[in-house]
């Protein structure tokens, strides 16, 4: 069926690692790839998105990449820091010439936790 | 400030009772949308609005009913409710279906 799959559902690095999470969708029409992060007790927030007529997109420390041939996306975290500890969701819209359906689907999240 | 705003932020209820989350949002978004967030499912698509018309509806059960009176208000109504119904329930918005979600901060149901 149409999903996406996140992993790893753990993840633990040390501070001033790299943290890197994968992302495979079903659809190769899905064209909005958002990623979100979630603290503990918070709600989800946007923290980088990426259209799929883009490959790579950057934001200081956060990056996300795009392989629309392979349908996988990641997001990338350099220099990870303890506030960076959280639950990572990606997301992406399947089925997007579907009217009907051209909400998000999220992946299972991954929590990372940064050890100081 | 979110933007997207819930009441109430906890609610503890019996399996025989009525109540109603609701979520207004002042970005001027025109799609709305309730989230179930448990253990079992971290982010569980419940039911999505578009300009007030209900597009998706992701077989949840009838014990749960959505009511979107104008694109700013989506209301959740609870009725009859089981134990595994306990969970965050989260409302957001967006522009329009295709773009950024706005998240609230949720209301934590608790099911006795």
């Amino acid at each position: 069926g149409e999903n996406v799959e996140q992993h790893p559902s753990t993840l633990s690095v040390q501070e001033g690692d790299s943290a890197v999470i994968k992302c495979t969708y079903s659809d190769s029409a899905s064209n909005y790839f958002p990623w979100y992060k979630q603290e503990l007790g918070k709600r989800p927030q946007l923290i980088i998105d990426i259209r799929s007529n883009v490959g790579e997109k950057k934001d200081q420390r956060i990056a996300v990449t795009l392989n629309k041939t392979a349908k996988h996306f990641s997001l990338h975290i350099t220099e990870t820091q303890p506030e960076d500890s959280a639950v990572y969701f990606c997301a992406a819209i399947l089925s997007p010439w579907d009217t009907g359906r051209r909400a998000l689907t999220f992946g299972s999240g991954t929590r990372l936790q940064v050890q100081p | 400030e979110t933007g997207v705003t819930q009441t109430p932020r906890h609610l503890v209820m019996g399996m025989t009772n009525k109540k109603s989350l609701k979520c207004e949002q002042h970005l001027g978004h025109n799609a709305m949308y309730w989230y179930k967030q448990s253990a079992k499912k971290p982010l569980e698509l419940m039911f999505v609005y578009n300009f007030k018309e209900q597009t998706e509806n992701n077989s949840v059960p009838s014990r749960f009913s959505p009511e979107c009176p104008n694109s700013s208000h989506l209301f959740l109504h609870l009725h009859t409710l089981q134990p595994e119904d306990s969970a965050l329930y989260l409302c957001a918005s967006s522009q329009v279906l295709d773009q950024p979600q706005h998240f609230g901060d949720g209301t934590r149901l608790s099911i006795l």
